[in-house]
């Protein structure tokens, strides 16, 4: 079954905490991303990367970071630094030809 | 920053009309031009895409684009409730970046 996993699928955090969102792809392609989401609001890039072991920083990248060590995985650590992480969290991936971006179910953070 | 601007809406058609979607980008380098359909609380999943000038059908959608004009619609026909959702329009630069409107939430009437 291909496709792209996200998880946990709500995450809270407390203040000053760190946590990390998972981002799983088993269809062999080169670029991952991730987005946020805000409540009627559309998807602002945070980071991206096209090849293994390099990424990166998209338009809203303060308070994030990532790691690209194996071709199917592109984790999203949400740093203490990032001071309104409430959000809908979405990670995508497209092949190398063609230019579709399909996406993960989601990760919806909450801040306790 | 480049902007990609959509009706917030919502559109309100009813049962069997066409209901008319519309999206405005800023760059005239932009290369592809996606339109994704996203429930309430679920993540985006593409309806289509269009590369070139011109209409593009597949089943009862139709992407249209006009890059002279820097503009991209997408028509539905024979709308059902099911295809009430918020539809995000997605302009590419550079093959690597996607811009994402915030959307139009469609709302369509039994």
């Amino acid at each position: 079954d291909g496709g792209i996993t996200q998880s946990p699928k709500y995450l809270f955090r407390k203040e000053g905490q760190n946590v990390t969102l998972s981002c799983e792809q088993n269809l062999n392609h080169d670029a991952m991303y991730w987005y946020r989401q805000d409540p009627g609001q559309g998807l602002r890039l945070i980071y991206y990367s096209q090849i293994v072991n390099d990424f990166q920083k998209g338009d809203i990248a303060e308070g994030y970071s990532v790691s690209r060590e194996k071709k199917e995985s592109f984790p999203l650590t949400v740093t203490s630094a990032q001071k309104n992480p409430t959000a809908f969290y979405l990670c995508a991936s497209r092949g190398q030809v063609e230019e579709t971006q399909y996406f993960g179910p989601g990760t919806r953070l909450l801040v306790l | 920053q480049k902007e990609v601007e959509q009706n917030s809406g919502p559109l309100s058609v009813p049962e069997g009309a066409i209901a008319s979607l519309n999206c405005t980008y800023s760059d005239r380098v932009s290369q592809s031009f996606f339109w994704y359909r996203q429930y309430s609380g679920k993540s985006p999943e593409l309806i289509m895409s269009i590369y070139s000038n011109g209409d593009k059908e597949d089943g009862r959608f139709t992407a249209q684009l006009n890059k002279a004009s820097q503009y991209v619609s997408l028509l539905i026909r024979d709308s059902q409730p099911s295809d009430s959702a918020t539809y995000l329009c997605a302009v590419v630069y550079n093959f690597n970046k996607f811009y994402f409107g915030s959307g139009t939430k469609l709302n369509v009437k039994p």
